[in-house]
């Protein structure tokens, strides 16, 4: 099992370019999450998808749009790049069971710079 | 909004002695906390929940408490190992909300 999968590891954009971040599991989880690391500030949640099918924004949305393609890959659109989303960003998956959602299984992050 | 602080940015310890860990929790308990690893370059690792009604959950040398009456959470490292050394991030929710977390480094 390869768990979660992210791509690109690394990317620099400049001011304005669009770009997708792809993420994947192999675990049949049915809940995915996007995440971004900032020095001293923790991971904050982005974008969630409780199954497939569904999305709903987390702490700080804007400026970004999600895709659950199907139960596997959930998606992070940056449709208009701004150097405030520079950021290590993180997906991550877990199973959703009988409400509670149990322990989460991180990706290894894409490096985004945006110049 | 439900916040979730941790004390300490840093924590620096002897080979041997126990790390402790606060994580501390504002407005409602939550129905459980849950504490993750990350080294540096990575994305953070499980490590243990424990819910509201449960006082204390052990994991080979970890051991974490739940105190819902001083909304806090602590997380111990005994007979700590310099393999230890990482950042340790407490977090709440199902959609997690995370502290900001304690890098824990221990020396040989």
């Amino acid at each position: 099992n390869a768990g979660v999968t992210q791509t690109p590891k690394f990317q620099v954009l400049k001011t304005g370019q669009s770009m997708t971040l792809q993420c994947a599991q192999d675990m049949n989880h049915n809940s995915m999450y996007w995440y971004r690391q900032d020095p001293g500030m923790g991971l904050r949640l982005i974008y969630y998808s409780a199954s497939e099918g569904t999305t709903d924004k987390g702490e700080v949305p804007n400026g970004y749009n999600v895709s659950r393609l199907n139960k596997r890959e959930f998606s992070l659109r940056l449709e208009s790049a701004a150097p405030s989303q520079t950021s290590v960003y993180f997906c991550a998956s877990s199973d959703w069971q009988q409400g509670a959602t149990y322990e989460q299984y991180f990706g290894p992050g894409t490096r985004l710079t945006v110049t | 909004s439900q916040k979730i602080e941790q004390n300490s940015e840093a924590l620096n310890i002897q080979e041997g002695k126990t790390a402790t860990l606060t994580c501390n929790y504002t407005n409602y308990s939550p129905a459980y906390l849950q504490w993750y690893r990350q080294d540096p370059g990575r994305g953070p690792v499980f490590l243990l929940l424990i819910r509201e009604n449960e006082k204390e959950k052990r994991k080979e040398r970890l051991k974490v408490t739940f105190d819902t009456t001083l909304k806090q959470s602590l997380f111990h490292i005994t007979a700590s190992q310099p393999a230890d050394s990482a950042t340790y991030l407490c977090a709440r929710g199902y959609k997690l909300s995370f502290g900001a977390g304690t890098t824990v480094t221990v020396r040989a």
